[in-house]
C-alpha cells in the first residue's frame, strides 16, 4: 500500500495565479480530510468527505477555496486566485470509516509569493 | 481560546530521560483523543490513541486522559534521539464512523533528545 500520496510536493506560485492540489486516499478509503498547518495556527481541518460527498466545509477560509472528489480515488484543492497568506503546508488525510487512524499524506508545501 | 491548547516548546532532553507531554481542552464532547508523531518534512503519524478516561501503554509510550481536568498526557520513557520530532495531540468528538479523521489538534511540542 503506497500510502495517501499528494502532488506535487512543493509549489511556487505568484499571487493571483491559481493553484491545484491533489490527493490520491488509500484505496478502501472511504473519508478524506484536507488539513492546512502553518506555524502561527497548526493543524486546521479545511474540508472532508464521506463517500465523495463533502459533508463540512466549515474550515474553508474564504470562497477562493474550493475542494472536489469526484470519485473514490481522487480529490483536489483548488485556490483560485492565491494570496500570499495561503503559504502553508497542506495535507490530505483518509480513513476507513470505521477505523479510528487518520492516514496523513506527505504534505504539499505552497509557497506564494 | 483555542479548544485545544498545547506548550509548543521547543523541549530538549538528554537520551534516556522521561519526556511528559500535555495538553489540556475546553470541549466536554471530545472522547477520542490520540497522539500524533511528525518529523520534519513529513505528514503526522498516529501514534497512540485512548477512548475517554483512562491509561493506555505501548513500548516505551504512555498516554494517559482524564476528562475530569480535561487534560491528557504523554510520556515517553528511556527516550532516544530518533524520538526527537514535534508531538501533537489530537481529539475527535464524534463516536461514529464518518468523522474519525475529523480531528482537532493541538499546536505541538518540538522536542529533540540529544545524544
Amino acid at each position: 500500500d503506497a500510502g495517501v500520496i499528494q502532488s506535487p510536493r512543493h509549489e511556487v506560485t505568484e499571487m493571483g495565479q491559481e493553484v491545484t492540489l491533489r490527493c490520491k486516499p488509500i484505496s478502501g478509503h472511504n473519508s478524506l480530510f484536507w488539513y492546512r498547518q502553518t506555524m502561527m495556527r497548526g493543524l486546521e481541518l479545511l474540508i472532508y468527505f464521506n463517500n465523495n460527498v463533502p459533508i463540512d466545509d466549515s474550515g474553508m477560509p474564504e470562497d477562493r477555496f474550493s475542494a472536489k472528489m469526484p470519485n473514490a480515488s481522487f480529490s483536489t484543492l483548488k485556490i483560485q486566485p492565491s494570496e500570499p497568506r495561503d503559504s502553508a503546508v497542506y495535507f490530505c488525510a483518509s480513513t476507513r470509516q470505521s477505523n479510528t487512524e487518520a492516514f496523513f499524506g506527505q504534505g504539499t508545501r505552497l509557497t506564494v509569493v | 481560546q483555542k479548544e485545544v491548547e498545547q506548550d509548543p516548546g521547543p523541549l530538549s532532553v538528554p537520551e534516556g530521560a522521561i519526556v511528559s507531554l500535555n495538553c489540556t481542552y475546553s470541549n466536554s464532547a471530545f472522547q477520542y483523543f490520540m497522539w500524533y508523531r511528525q518529523y520534519s518534512r513529513k505528514g503526522p503519524e498516529l501514534l497512540m490513541y485512548t477512548y475517554s478516561s483512562g491509561n493506555k501503554e505501548d513500548g516505551r509510550f504512555t498516554a494517559q486522559v482524564d476528562k475530569s481536568s480535561k487534560y491528557i498526557s504523554l510520556f515517553i520513557r528511556d527516550s532516544q534521539p530518533s524520538d526527537s520530532a514535534t508531538y501533537l495531540c489530537a481529539m475527535s468528538g464524534v463516536a461514529g464512523g464518518t468523522s474519525y479523521g475529523k480531528l482537532t489538534f493541538g499546536q505541538g511540542t518540538i522536542l529533540t533528545v540529544h545524544p
